[in-house]
């Protein structure tokens, strides 16, 4: 039974950065491939990227790759989003998911954690 | 990158009747499509994979169809566990995965 527990709520400054966790069970973690989505109040989903823990590989979305570090601990099969320069528009809902072995879709979602930005 | 577009952005429905959901693509992503129903205060939850297959444990009123540009999500006699926001995603180019705004299924 794969599991994904995130980190609880946060409330942040504008300009500073947030670290969210997210502790994984029940799968093979260095074999899996973990992405991080997000989702405003009220709005869609919206991909932010995914790593690959077997050799650390990442991919971002262009919109997101020079503040977002998606990164892993093997040793605690963890999955860390760091999201740096924050602004009120970084407010949202953010998941931690696993992706498909089969593909590029996503087949268990974290709980999320609510990172609100606000001065 | 890929813009998935969904139609309607809202339906009406009554219990028991079917719904039909209705996801286009800005390219050809062959059948690299998923379907995921959120209700409100949880995480997603995968349909329908490569199009047409559902995923483990998902109940058999849930089809998928289409390929290409083009793509359906299919619920037949809709339930009241069943009202809730769909989206679609596709996975043939990325990064980054694409989704849908959503399409939200209402109870008439």
């Amino acid at each position: 039974q794969v599991q994904l527990v995130q980190s609880g709520s946060e409330v942040k400054k504008p300009g500073s950065s947030v670290k969210v966790s997210c502790a994984t069970s029940g799968g093979a973690f260095t074999r899996t491939t973990f992405s991080w989505v997000r989702q405003a109040p009220g709005q869609g989903l919206e991909w932010l990227g995914r790593i690959t823990p077997i050799h650390d590989t990442t991919h971002y979305a262009q919109k997101f790759e020079a503040r977002v570090a998606i990164t892993a601990d093997k040793s605690t099969t963890t999955v860390y989003m760091e999201l740096s320069s924050l602004t009120s528009d970084d407010t949202a809902t953010y998941y931690c998911a696993r992706d498909a072995a089969r593909g590029y879709y996503i087949d268990h979602w974290g709980q999320g954690t609510l990172v609100t930005v606000s001065s | 990158e890929i813009v998935m577009t969904q139609s309607p952005a809202t339906l009406s429905v009554s219990p028991g009747e079917r719904a039909t959901l209705y996801c286009r693509a800005s390219q050809s992503v062959g059948n690299n499509l998923a379907w995921y129903q959120q209700k409100p205060g949880q995480a997603p939850r995968l349909l329908i994979y490569g199009a047409s297959t559902r995923a483990s444990g998902i109940e058999d009123r849930f089809s998928g169809s289409g390929s290409g540009t083009e793509f359906t999500l299919t619920i037949s006699r809709l339930q009241s566990e069943d009202f809730a926001v769909y989206y679609c995603q596709q996975y043939e180019y990325w990064p980054p995965y694409t989704f849908g705004q959503g399409a939200k299924v209402e109870i008439k």
